[in-house]
Order: structure tokens, then C-alpha cells, then sequence
């Protein structure tokens, strides 16, 4: 069973800002198969990125995934009011589980 | 558009059992693995189930294998979560979900199962 650990937990940043969040598979995540989700207060998680750097249907260009192997980034290159949520990952390669990061809590400086 | 609504959540007795429903629309259920997802009040997401197409192939989390039960019914459009000796750690929004190769692209609002005596 694949563990996938987030890091920061938390990260405080101001609009504008770039952000880099990191999620560390404890072994290697087949095919790149890893996936960002975004998720608001009351709401279900949206999907950014699968195949470590795709970007979902409708997702600005301002998000990016890059990684392979066993660490993953997802980069926010400036960012807007709205991307102030928390952020998981979540591998799919070989067979389930399909775990997820514990995840990062990208909050407003 | 694709619809994923969730039912059958409430409040139960430790040990106990509870069913959750998941109604789809707008795509053609029995082409897709459906997978179950739940999150805890205040906490992360666990992935819990999925079974392929047909139900030939069901996977299940370590915390849940022996208790839970994963289903569909395809000509029904809807997929099943039997959830039996409940837990208090058990207690989350339970996500009914849609995905592609693994990953979830569709998300239902979610069923609220309370486990408290």
C-alpha cells in the first residue's frame, strides 16, 4: 500500500504569490499515476490534475503538476483570492487502494 | 450532466448497519468503475471502495474490508454502500463518485453517517 505524505501542512501566502505544494508517495506511484484535488468549505473536491501534470477540463492555466516516481509538485503560479482552499493528492497506479494525502491548507497571509 | 445523488445517510448506534444509495445521470453507468470516498468531520479524504462495471472486481480500504460491502445495479443506474458493524470512527460525509482509470472526476454532494450511542 502506497502512503502519500503532504508537505506543508499549512501555507499562508498572499494573492499574488506563488505557491509550491509537495506530496511524497512512499514508493513509486506506476505510470505517474497522481492526481491534485482542490477542496472548499462545504463542498466536494474538484479534480486539477491527473497523470501527475494534465490539467483537468476547465482548470486555469495558472495551475501546474510536474513529478514522477515518487515526488510530485503542484504549483500555483500567482495566485487568486478563489485558490485559498485545501489541496490533496491521491495516487491510482496498480490496484486500489487509492489512497490520498493527509493534505495542505493553503490559507490567506 | 452528470449527476451523482447520494441517500440512506443518518444516525446509528455503534454496531450497527446502514445502506447508502447512490442515484447517477447523465452518462452511461455501466461503462464506468464507481468508487465510494468519505471524509470525517474536520479531516482528510479516505478512499473506502470501487468495483468495476459488471461488479466482477470489488477493492475495499483495510479500515472497511469484512464490514462494508460495495454494489450496483446497472439497470437501476445506482451503486451501494452496505455498511454493517459501524464504528464511531466510521462517522464522515460519504462521497459517491465517478472516475476515469482511477482518479474521480465526478462527486456527489455527499451522505452524513452519524455512529453514536
Amino acid at each position: 500500500e502506497i502512503v502519500l505524505t503532504q508537505s506543508p501542512g499549512t501555507l499562508s501566502l498572499s494573492p499574488g504569490d506563488r505557491a509550491t505544494l509537495s506530496c511524497r508517495a512512499s514508493q513509486s506511484v506506476s505510470s505517474n499515476s497522481l492526481a491534485w484535488y482542490q477542496q472548499k468549505p462545504g463542498q466536494p473536491p474538484r479534480l486539477l490534475i491527473y497523470g501527475a501534470s494534465s490539467r483537468a477540463t476547465g482548470i486555469p492555466d495558472r495551475f501546474s503538476g510536474s513529478g514522477s516516481g515518487t515526488d510530485f509538485t503542484l504549483t500555483i503560479s500567482r495566485l487568486e483570492p478563489e485558490d485559498f482552499a485545501l489541496y490533496y493528492c491521491q495516487q491510482y497506479g496498480s490496484s486500489p487502494p487509492y489512497n490520498f494525502g493527509q493534505g495542505t491548507n493553503l490559507d490567506i497571509k | 450532466e452528470v449527476q451523482l445523488v447520494e441517500s440512506g445517510g443518518g444516525l446509528v448506534q455503534p454496531g450497527g448497519s446502514l445502506r447508502l444509495s447512490c442515484a447517477a445521470s447523465g452518462f452511461t453507468f455501466r461503462s464506468y468503475w464507481m468508487s465510494w470516498v468519505r471524509q470525517a468531520p474536520g479531516k482528510g479524504l479516505e478512499w473506502v471502495a470501487n468495483i468495476k462495471q459488471d461488479g466482477s472486481e470489488r477493492y475495499y480500504a483495510d479500515s472497511v474490508k469484512g464490514r462494508f460491502t460495495i454494489s450496483r445495479d446497472n439497470a437501476k443506474s445506482s451503486l451501494y454502500l452496505q455498511m454493517n458493524s459501524l464504528r464511531v470512527e466510521d462517522m464522515a460525509v460519504y462521497y459517491c463518485t465517478r472516475g476515469s482509470g482511477g482518479y474521480v472526476i465526478y462527486w456527489g454532494q455527499g451522505a452524513l453517517v452519524s455512529v453514536s450511542s
